[in-house]
């Protein structure tokens, strides 16, 4: 089946830690995206990437990090310089039009 | 700068009764493109409707419907006959290759 796939669902860490959250999607898009949603709040996006070995920040990208080696992968790495990183992470992908946006089934970071 | 808001934080009805969630829109583009998505508790966005700015019929889908007047920059979403799985937070978002999202209506159907 195509889709987008996150992976782990639920991920702990320590406080200095820096940790990664995967995102691979099967689509054959060229675009993906990483938003960060708060409780209660809507989704902000914190980086994307239009083609492979680009990306660009979006409006919350101070304390992450990101990589697009392949098509396919889209990883996000959130470092320690993240003073909040407790939060709900979505990963989309979007076809060459770029219109509409498909979502993974997010990772739920909690940082102790 | 885009803009995207959703006036109603929660709406809770009863099923079969009608629920209109308003989204207001601030853009400076003239071509853009409208969406709206739909988080169940499971966490996972689902696409719901994209519409773009040159586009002003209304579009009905089942019991889902959209209202998009360019006039008052508005694209309301309203779900007849609600039902009990229609209990989700649904989300409007602006925008082209970047989306800027609303905060987000929670919206509960009690049996």
């Amino acid at each position: 089946d195509g889709g987008i796939t996150q992976s782990p669902k639920y991920l702990f860490r320590k406080e200095g830690q820096n940790v990664t959250l995967s995102c691979e999607q099967n689509l054959n898009h060229d675009a993906m995206y990483w938003y960060r949603q708060d409780p209660g709040q809507g989704l902000r996006l914190i980086y994307y990437s239009q083609i492979v070995n680009d990306f660009q920040k979006g409006d919350i990208a101070e304390g992450y990090s990101v990589s697009r080696e392949k098509k396919e992968s889209f990883p996000l790495t959130v470092t320690s310089a993240q003073k909040n990183p407790t939060a709900f992470y979505l990963c989309a992908s979007a076809g060459r039009s770029h219109h509409e946006q498909y979502f993974g089934p997010g990772t739920r970071l909690t940082v102790t | 700068a885009q803009k995207v808001t959703q006036a109603q934080t929660e709406i809770s009805v009863v099923e079969k009764e009608d629920v209109t969630l308003d989204c207001v829109y601030e853009t400076r583009d003239t071509t853009y493109y409208l969406f709206w998505y739909k988080q169940p508790p499971s966490g996972e966005l689902v696409f719901l409707i994209r519409r773009n700015s040159f586009d002003e019929q209304n579009e009905i889908s089942g019991r889902y419907s959209w209202n998009f007047q360019k006039s008052t920059s508005s694209f309301n979403f309203t779900i007849t006959a609600s039902q009990v799985v229609d209990s989700a937070v649904y989300f409007c978002a602006l925008g082209d290759y970047k989306l800027s999202f609303g905060a987000g209506t929670t919206v509960t159907v009690r049996a």
